[in-house]
């Protein structure tokens, strides 16, 4: 069973389309993230959910907006896409407090 | 802000070597350290986990130790093997309800038969 699983694991999107990306997990964890990764490889925190609830924001353009139905899922819908956007997106999650953290595949973005 | 850097960015060892990761933090106060494993164009294997109260972890060939005082973590990887080939990531919380992990820009290890 995959404990992170993510869909699609690729997505190519015209500029100006507005896309989503699915997430969910099966460990019972109660903390979800999404991170992005650059072209150069670098990972950083973009949204955090506890419980359904926001508890970080990254300083993310309002365009990206994340929605936690229950704490099992975490999907990213992004607006207008822009070329800016092309990126591979993670999923993860982790329990509160005790900090190992599980990461989906990652779907690739390339935004054209 | 934290910054996190991994030491050395790429290295390519013999197979059968022993080699060492290095990762230091501009900050020093960090709760949790994590690495991972990241294979080409695949998601990220979480390898080891040192968490607040522990200062090393062992897993098989691999152990990671933590130097709270000077933000400075390792790993340490024994008798390399070609399939440990990937790039390796380090990242941490500061604990304080933040969970979210910063993480380094990777060392991409090459083990060649």
């Amino acid at each position: 069973d995959t404990a992170v699983s993510q869909t699609p694991k690729y997505l190519v999107t015209q500029m100006g389309n507005d896309k989503s990306i699915k997430c969910e997990q099966n460990l019972g964890h109660d903390t979800m993230y999404w991170y992005k990764q650059d072209s150069k490889k670098f990972l950083k925190i973009m949204f955090s959910y506890n419980n359904k609830e926001l508890i970080i924001n990254e300083t993310v353009p309002n365009r990206f907006s994340p929605k936690s139905p229950d704490k099992a899922h975490l999907n990213l819908h992004i607006n207008s896409l822009e070329l800016g956007d092309s990126a591979v997106y993670f999923c993860a999650s982790s329990q509160q407090g005790a900090g190992e953290a599980f990461f989906g595949q990652g779907t690739r973005l390339t935004v054209v | 802000k934290q910054e996190v850097t991994q030491i050395p960015a790429a290295l390519s060892v013999p197979e059968g070597e022993n080699l060492v990761l290095n990762c230091s933090f501009t900050d020093s106060a960090i709760y949790n350290l994590q690495w991972f494993r990241q294979d080409p164009g695949k998601g990220l294997t979480s390898l080891l986990l040192i968490q607040s109260s522990q200062r090393e972890q062992t897993s098989g060939r691999l152990n990671a130790s933590l130097d709270k005082s000077s933000g400075r973590s390792t790993l340490y990887i024994a008798a390399s093997q070609p399939g440990d080939s990937a790039t390796y990531l380090c990242a941490g919380t500061q604990g304080g309800g933040s969970e979210k992990l910063v993480f380094g820009k990777g060392t991409k290890l090459t083990v060649n038969p």
